[in-house]
């Protein structure tokens, strides 16, 4: 069946360092992938998308790399400030259509120290 | 902060009572999605409608079911509700057709607890 992991524990880094976050997926070849960002007790709000021919992509300190040999995407936030703390989603959608329909990983929770 | 608006924003039913959730969509989409999530988990694919018609379910029984209306809005049903029903119930909207950009916009969410 298909199935998308990211890092289960929290990731805890200091301000200025870089962030990585690793999604991992099995089963699937996805359209395309995107992240989502995640305040407790909001609801997601999107960040990037990365289609299936795209290796990399970058949206200010955000950047999001995408192998499909691997079947793995990296999200990385770089010069970290404690206002990045929270939890990131990766998302995939595969095929045509239902453009709603995407499958969440569980989420990664970053925290950043001052 | 989206367009996409849900109410109520919490809620307390009890094991086997009726729940209704309403959204409403952000202007000029024309699809809405609706997910469940969990305490520390992602959120899961409820169902979609397009046109005011399922057109894509997740792995959820019959007693979960729903409406969208021609302005776009959309309600979410659950009946008979059991305790795992306990979570927060994410609507999202987006624009299927041309120029689809795939990316989803959240309300806040509608945070069920059921006793």
């Amino acid at each position: 069946s298909q199935k998308i992991e990211q890092n289960s524990e929290a990731l805890n880094i200091q301000e200025g360092k870089t962030a990585t976050l690793t999604c991992n997926y099995t089963n699937y070849s996805p359209a395309y992938l995107q992240w989502y960002r995640q305040d407790p007790g909001r609801g997601p709000v999107f960040l990037l998308l990365i289609r299936e021919n795209e290796k990399e992509k970058r949206k200010e300190r955000l950047k999001v790399t995408f192998d499909t040999t691997l079947k793995q995407s990296l999200f990385h936030i770089t010069a970290s400030q404690p206002a990045d703390s929270a939890t990131y989603l990766c998302a995939l959608k595969g095929g045509s259509g239902n453009t709603g329909k995407l499958i969440f990983g569980q989420g990664t929770t970053l925290q950043v120290k001052p | 902060e989206t367009g996409v608006t849900q109410s109520p924003t919490h809620l307390i039913k009890t094991r086997g009572q009726q729940v209704t959730l309403r959204c409403s969509s952000q202007s000029g989409h024309n699809t809405v999605s609706w997910y469940q999530q969990a305490l520390g988990q992602g959120p899961q694919f409820i169902f979609q409608y397009y046109r005011e018609e399922e057109n894509g379910r997740g792995n959820f029984p019959p007693r979960f079911s729903g409406l969208q209306f021609p302005n776009y809005s959309s309600e979410l049903n659950v009946n008979a509700l059991e305790l795992d029903d306990s979570a927060l119930y994410l609507c999202a909207s987006s624009w299927e057709g041309l120029l689809n950009t795939g990316e989803l916009f959240f309300g806040e969410g509608s945070r069920l607890t059921v006793l």
